[in-house]
């Protein structure tokens, strides 16, 4: 019930590709869901972030498309970078109260040049 | 200094020794947290404090203390660790009850037990 199914483990894309990172999440209860990526050296930092009563975010080159019904939620990186090259995570938790993460186990992105 | 720091970066310290690890917010939040990440598994939620009481505590073996003096600083404290403890510990904070659950992480203390 608490688990964050994270896929794939890691990613190999082209410069301009787009790169596609799914997560599905078990407990109805969770609606926050933040991207978080993470540099070699750094702490994760929240790249994009969305909440269930709206089915797709954007920000500049990051998408969160999410379908509840699913209980799924994927990340697309347009006109992938070198520079995107990193770790990303998403997470799951209620947007009240304490704010507790259940994490996924992470995707190893590289952006060759 | 800005953001979440934490001090040491880089940790080696044998199975017998005592260190502790510190973090600093300086944001103005009033709820801080401490994970564990390991190689190839999720970030581990460890301790929760809110307002300095701690408010969760996920079933961490008690050779790691944390410690919550004020809602800017958190330490945890660590005794007798096994190998296995090895890994990036990282702090966090967040604003609680606000409607915005962002979590802003610190860079992390890198522990290595011999």
């Amino acid at each position: 019930q608490q688990q964050v199914k994270q896929s794939p483990q890691s990613l190999i894309v082209q410069k301009g590709g787009i790169s596609i990172i799914n997560c599905a999440y078990e407990n109805t209860a969770f609606d926050y869901f933040p991207w978080y990526q993470q540099f070699p050296g750094k702490g994760p930092a929240l790249l994009i972030a969305i909440r269930p009563d709206v089915s797709e975010k954007k920000e500049g080159r990051f998408t969160i498309s999410f379908n509840k019904s699913a209980k799924q939620f994927s990340l697309h990186i347009m006109d992938s970078q070198p520079g995107d090259s990193a770790t990303y995570f998403c997470a799951a938790s209620r947007a009240s109260g304490t704010y507790k993460y259940i994490f996924g186990t992470g995707t190893r992105l590289k952006v060759l040049a | 200094e800005t953001g979440v720091t934490q001090t040491p970066r880089h940790l080696v310290m044998g199975m017998t020794n005592k260190k502790s690890l510190k973090c600093e917010q300086h944001l103005g939040h009033n709820a801080m947290y401490w994970y564990k990440q390991s190689a190839k598994k999720p970030l581990e939620l460890m301790f929760v404090y809110n307002f300095k009481e701690q408010t969760e505590n996920n079933s961490v073996p008690s050779r790691f203390s944390p410690e919550c003096p004020n809602s800017s600083h958190l330490f945890l404290h660590l005794h007798t660790l096994q190998p296995e403890d090895s890994a990036l510990y990282l702090c966090a904070s967040s604003q609680e009850w606000t409607g915005d659950p962002t979590q802003y992480f610190g860079p992390g203390t890198r522990l290595l037990v011999l």
